[in-house]
């Protein structure tokens, strides 16, 4: 069965800090991968996606996220952080690339971003 | 930018109780999900639901659960006799099917949150 882990359950870090935050998966073999983020309140959003290609993805607001396949992981970056990014950030990963596939979730990671 | 939408919000019910979640997909979608989040969990998968039957379901999905596309728009979960560890955020999920039939983004409701007493 996939596996998705990431590594800091809690980053707290100043505006214009940079943020990087860790994703590992189990499968092995081609994958689709997913970080999505929950604002305080509100519902999660696609973040960015991976499904083949170029490993380097960029997101919205400014995320990016690089695929490592020796390292089977998927870690989400952004170079300066604002306030507004607060909020908890999970990695997913569907069992399969066939269509319907449930996702498999990480922990998240909460990030308090201050001002 | 359409949007999966859940109601109720939070909903409270006995222990022993049915309780009916309902979801309304985004429209052109035919892919349906439903995942939950025990407090300080993961979110964890419970079913899918395509083309009027169940796709796939978990462990967790046992004989008290059960899905429903009673018409054209709407997704419910129904809980048959509510148990204390129920209690739960729930999320519904929708996807579109692509020409290829890779996998898509799954696009989450705001969630329900369940509570039983």
């Amino acid at each position: 069965a996939q596996s998705v882990s990431q590594h800091n359950h809690h980053v707290i870090l100043s505006e214009a800090a940079s943020l990087e935050l860790g994703c590992n998966y189990s499968y092995g073999g081609t994958v689709n991968l997913f970080w999505y983020v929950q604002y305080p309140g509100q519902h999660l959003q696609l973040l960015l996606k991976y499904f083949s290609g170029d490993p380097l993805v960029k997101g919205i607001k400014g995320f990016e996220a690089e695929f490592i396949k020796s390292k089977f992981s998927f870690n989400l970056r952004k170079p300066s952080v604002q306030w507004s990014d607060t909020a908890e950030y999970f990695c997913a990963v569907p069992h399969s690339k066939a269509a319907g596939n449930k996702l498999t979730f990480g922990g998240g990671t909460r990030v308090l971003v201050k001002p | 930018e359409p949007e999966v939408t859940q109601t109720p919000s939070h909903q409270v019910t006995q222990m022993g109780q049915e309780v009916i979640l309902r979801c309304v997909p985004i429209s052109n979608h035919l892919y349906f999900y439903w995942y939950r989040q025990i407090l300080g969990q993961k979110v964890e998968f419970l079913v899918s639901f395509y083309n009027n039957e169940i796709s796939e379901k978990s462990e967790i999905f046992d004989d008290q659960f059960s899905v429903e596309r009673p018409d054209g728009s709407n997704f419910t979960l129904k809980i048959r006799s509510t148990k204390l560890e129920d209690s739960a955020m729930y999320f519904c999920a929708s996807s579109e099917v692509a020409a290829t039939g890779s996998n898509q983004p799954q696009h989450f409701g705001d969630g329900t949150r369940l509570s039983i007493l």
